[in-house]
């Protein structure tokens, strides 16, 4: 079956800019998670969905950033006034619920905030 | 607060040579860990988890509880085993937090 999805691939934006990130999970998992991915600084846990609620957002690094996801599927995750630190790869997640279950992750989107 | 450490940013050996990458925990509790690997171009994929006890393309890890630590190892390591290894642990919020990971090249 299809594996996660995120979209753009690639996306150049100026400073200041908004820009929002699309994460379509494997179809029947309940969980999903964003990751940023950033030289020095490894993989970072952003925020987590069980359902379309986010019990925890304290990964969120900061008020710039908000996520959602609804229907219990499509992820957006969105910078808004993006600064040259947000320059990092996305990656999204999924996985059946579980703690100790398989995180499948999608190919990411590389983020470049010039 | 949980923390992986993950010591070597990069090892290199040669093709056939025994290979281990290290990773140690911090945790309260009885740990569950991954590993999680990423090749050149590819996504980040699970490897292997210590409740499964598994081996996969012959890596094995074992949990030992006195020394914190979670190491990968493989007898004889192979030139597509280079890539980028992350040793993980789930969180409270059921996130993985990851280790800085270790970027493994095996010379021919």
């Amino acid at each position: 079956g299809a594996g996660v999805s995120q979209s753009p691939s690639n996306k150049v934006t100026e400073k200041g800019k908004d820009v929002e990130l699309r994460c379509d999970p494997i179809s029947g998992h309940t969980a999903l998670y964003w990751y940023r991915q950033s030289l020095g600084q490894g993989l970072e846990f952003l925020i987590y969905f069980q359902g379309n609620s986010a019990p925890d957002k304290s990964g969120l690094p900061s008020d710039r950033f908000s996520a959602e996801r609804t229907g219990g599927s499509v992820s957006t995750l969105t910078i808004q006034r993006t600064q040259q630190e947000d320059s990092a790869v996305y990656l999204c997640a999924s996985s059946v619920t579980g703690l100790y279950n398989e995180q499948f992750f999608g190919p990411g989107t590389r983020l470049t905030v010039l | 607060a949980q923390r992986v450490t993950q010591p070597e940013k990069l090892l290199s050996v040669f093709k056939g040579a025994p290979v281990e990458l290290k990773c140690n925990y911090s945790y309260s509790g009885s740990p569950e860990l991954f590993w999680y690997v990423q090749y050149s171009r590819q996504r980040l994929q699970l490897l292997l988890r210590h409740i499964s006890r598994e081996s996969i393309k012959g890596f094995t890890a074992d949990l030992n509880k006195g020394e914190t630590s979670f190491h990968l190892k493989k007898p004889f390591a192979q030139e597509e085993d280079s890539a980028m290894y992350y040793c993980a642990l789930p969180g409270s919020a059921r996130q993985l937090t990851f280790g800085s990971g270790t970027q493994l090249t095996v010379l021919p």
